[in-house]
C-alpha cells in the first residue's frame, strides 16, 4: 500500500528566502504530482513528474523526482507572499488505474 | 471551458438523511474519482471509476455509493448521513494510462462542502 509523507506540514517563511518541501513515498510510484490549494478553493495542478530524475520549473517553484530514493522535492526560490497556500504531493497507486494517494499537505505562509 | 462541475457547492443535512452529490466532466475522461478532504488529513479516496459501468472502492468507501452510467457523470450518494461525513468533497477526472496517452494528472471540481448535524 502506497503511503505518502510530506514534511514539513507547516512552514512559515520570510519573503526572499529559499526553502524545500519534501515528499517521501513508501512503495514504487513511477509518477509524482504536485498540487496547490488556496484557502476555500480547489486543487490546482502544478507539476507532473513522470520519470526518475525529472525536474520541472515554473517561476519560483521547482520540483524534482528521485524514484530510487522514493523522494520528490518542491523547492521555493526567493519566496513571495503570493506563494502562500497549501501544497500537496501525490503518488500514483494502482498502476494504470490512475488512483492518486495524497500527502497531508504543507501549509506555506510567506510573510513580508 | 467547464472542466469538472460539482453541485451543490454547499449542503446541510440532518443525521440519517440521504443525498446525492453530482459530478460531471466534459473532457471525455475515462477515469473519475471522489475524494474527501478533512483538516490535517489530506485527501482520501472514496470511490473511483475507470469507465462507464465500472466502479470500485477507494480508501474510505463506507457510507457512500457511486454509479457510472455515462462517461460524463459520476454521482456520489450518501445513504444515511452521519456527522462523521461532514467534510469537503472533491470530484476529479483524468485520462487513464491504459490508452498510452495522458499523464494521470487529476483535474478537480470546485468542491462540495457538506455539513451533517
Amino acid at each position: 500500500e502506497l503511503k505518502v509523507e510530506q514534511n514539513p506540514l507547516f512552514l512559515s517563511m520570510q519573503e526572499g528566502k529559499n526553502y524545500t518541501i519534501y515528499c517521501n513515498y513508501s512503495t514504487t510510484s513511477d509518477r509524482l504530482y504536485w498540487y496547490r490549494q488556496d484557502p476555500g478553493k480547489s486543487l490546482e495542478s502544478l507539476f507532473v513528474l513522470l520519470s526518475n530524475g525529472a525536474v520541472k520549473q515554473e517561476g519560483r517553484l521547482m520540483a524534482s523526482l528521485d524514484t530510487k530514493a522514493r523522494l520528490s522535492t518542491l523547492h521555493i526560490t526567493a519566496a513571495v507572499h503570493d506563494l502562500s497556500a497549501t501544497y500537496f504531493c501525490a503518488g500514483n497507486y494502482g498502476g494504470s488505474q490512475g488512483n492518486l494517494i495524497f500527502g497531508k499537505g504543507t501549509k506555506l505562509s510567506v510573510k513580508p | 471551458n467547464a472542466g469538472v462541475t460539482q453541485t451543490p457547492k454547499f449542503q446541510v443535512l440532518k443525521t440519517g438523511q440521504s443525498m446525492t452529490l453530482q459530478c460531471a466532466q466534459d473532457m471525455n475522461h475515462e477515469y473519475m474519482s471522489w475524494y474527501r478532504q478533512d483538516p490535517g488529513m489530506g485527501l482520501r479516496l472514496i470511490h473511483y471509476s475507470v469507465g462507464a459501468g465500472i466502479t470500485d472502492q477507494g480508501e474510505v468507501p463506507n457510507g457512500y455509493n457511486v454509479s457510472r452510467s455515462t462517461t460524463e457523470d459520476f454521482p456520489l450518494r450518501l445513504l444515511s448521513a452521519a456527522p462523521s461525513q461532514t467534510s469537503v468533497y472533491f470530484c476529479a477526472s483524468s485520462e487513464t494510462f491504459m490508452a498510452g496517452t495522458g499523464t494521470g494528472e487529476l483535474f478537480f471540481g470546485e468542491g462540495s462542502r457538506l455539513t451533517v448535524l
